[in-house]
């Protein structure tokens, strides 16, 4: 059975911090890992990345993914009370399935 | 362009019972998802229909069940409705080019399903 799992469950950090999310990945048939935000509603997308080694960037946002050794990392600099969110990781089979993880809880302090 | 809607947003069933809850995509999205969202298990999916056909489904017992429509519009119907069937239902829609690849996936708000 398809596994992602997300890591650490939740995070304190104060505003200006840096923080990096992980996400490592047992599936068969790999075909891309997708991020998201969730904060108080529905999850946002936020990157999708199929290539090993190359980093997306958005802003203050960045995500890496090492298909070699099944993870992936979410990077956020300079943290702001808006990014206390849910980030969930989720994996898409080449048989077009979804897998998330439970979420990594971020909470800023200003 | 219109987000993904959901209705009814709240609905609060007693157990044995049935519910249907309604997804319109974005306009132009023929491929609509959806997912279960527990505290306990995070976001599990359903099932995913594209042009009118299941092309996905998890791992849910059959009271599970959807459809989706000539305009896209999706629903999904849970009979015989048990407590742990209480949930933030989800449903997303997303574009799909020529090789089937899931490009963003955009999420509606949710029905928040209550189950007493």
């Amino acid at each position: 059975e398809d596994k992602v799992v997300q890591s650490p469950l939740s995070l304190v950090v104060h505003e200006g911090d840096t923080v990096t999310l992980n996400c490592s990945y047992e599936v068969t048939n790999f075909r891309s890992l997708l991020w998201y935000k969730q904060e108080k509603k529905a999850p946002t997308f936020l990157f999708m990345l199929t290539s090993s080694g190359i980093e997306k960037k958005s802003g203050r946002l960045s995500s890496i993914l090492d298909k070699k050794e099944l993870f992936s990392i979410l990077n956020i600099t300079a943290t702001q009370t808006g990014d206390s969110a849910v980030y969930l990781c989720a994996v898409e089979a080449t048989n077009e399935k979804l897998t998330f993880g439970t979420g990594t809880r971020l909470t800023i302090i200003p | 362009k219109a987000g993904v809607t959901q209705t009814p947003r709240y609905l609060i069933k007693t157990r044995g019972q049935q519910v249907t809850l309604s997804c319109s995509p974005i306009s132009g999205h023929r491929s609509v998802s959806w997912y279960q969202q527990t505290p306990g298990q995070g976001l599990q999916f359903l099932f995913e229909y594209f042009s009118e056909t299941q092309r996905n489904k998890g791992n849910f017992p059959g009271r599970f069940s959807g459809r989706q429509f000539s305009n896209s519009r999706s629903e999904m119907n849970v009979s015989t409705l048990e407590l742990g069937d209480s949930a933030l239902y989800l449903c997303a829609s997303s574009s799909r080019d020529v090789k089937q690849v899931i490009y963003e996936q955009y999420f509606g708000p949710g029905t928040r399903l209550t189950v007493t």
